[in-house]
């Protein structure tokens, strides 16, 4: 039972550098989610989608892209890294049906350093 | 800003103790969630309440909602120090179903 997988799980970026972090879940959910969180913060949410083939911007979506690919994986896209972008990046899914109580699950996070 | 407030921020607590998370939050909900964290890992599922519960009960948590005052509390009883962790509180709003967002989070030690 993986759940909300992430990859990578680490990875240093120079400053400039473009990368994408993959997320993919297996419970068939309609909502994804891109969370960033700082050293002791809470999480503050880049961009959801609500479901397949829609985005939205969450709270800190600048220097950042999404795609949400088909049900099952949505990536999230520094096109220009910045080292206020060094984060640990979390994603996570939910589904629409109310009566299942909302639950969000997590993956394990990506840890990422812009150097 | 973020829509969830801890209080406090962090709290040191004894092993047996009872230990009180209070979360504030600023708009319409329709539920209010608790998390938990242990360090370097995913957050996970704790309890759910929803607006028009008052209290709700799992295992040794207790969760509280005060709609009026825009405020949830989390009550760990009989700590142990496995319950070490932060506790964060995340709100989902009326107006924005699929917008869930958390809290700073309250960073609890449970000392043996």
């Amino acid at each position: 039972n993986a759940g909300v997988t992430q990859t990578p799980k680490f990875q240093v970026l120079k400053t400039g550098q473009s990368m994408t972090l993959q997320c993919a879940q297996d419970m068939n959910h309609n909502s994804m989610y891109w969370y960033r969180q700082d050293p002791g913060m809470g999480l503050r949410l880049i961009y959801y989608s609500a479901s397949e083939g829609t985005t939205d911007k969450g709270e800190v979506p600048n220097g950042y892209n999404v795609s949400r690919l088909n049900k099952r994986e949505f990536s999230l896209r520094l096109e220009s890294a910045a080292p206020s972008q060094t984060s640990v990046y979390f994603c996570a899914s939910r589904t629409r049906d109310r009566a299942a109580g909302n639950t969000i699950y997590f993956g394990e996070g990506s840890w990422l350093t812009v150097v | 800003s973020q829509q969830g407030e801890e209080d406090p921020q962090a709290l040191s607590i004894q092993e047996g103790e009872n230990a009180t998370m209070n979360c504030s939050y600023k708009t319409s909900i329709n539920n209010l969630q608790w998390y938990r964290q242990n360090s370097g890992r995913g957050l996970v599922h704790l309890i759910l309440i929803r607006s028009n519960e008052r209290e709700k009960h799992s295992g040794r948590l207790r969760v509280t909602l005060d709609t009026s005052k825009k405020s949830s509390s989390l009550l760990i009883t009989a700590s142990r120090a496995a319950d070490t962790a932060s506790y964060f509180c995340a709100t989902d709003f009326s107006g924005g179903y699929n917008k869930l967002i958390f809290g700073a989070g309250t960073r609890l030690a449970v000392h043996p």
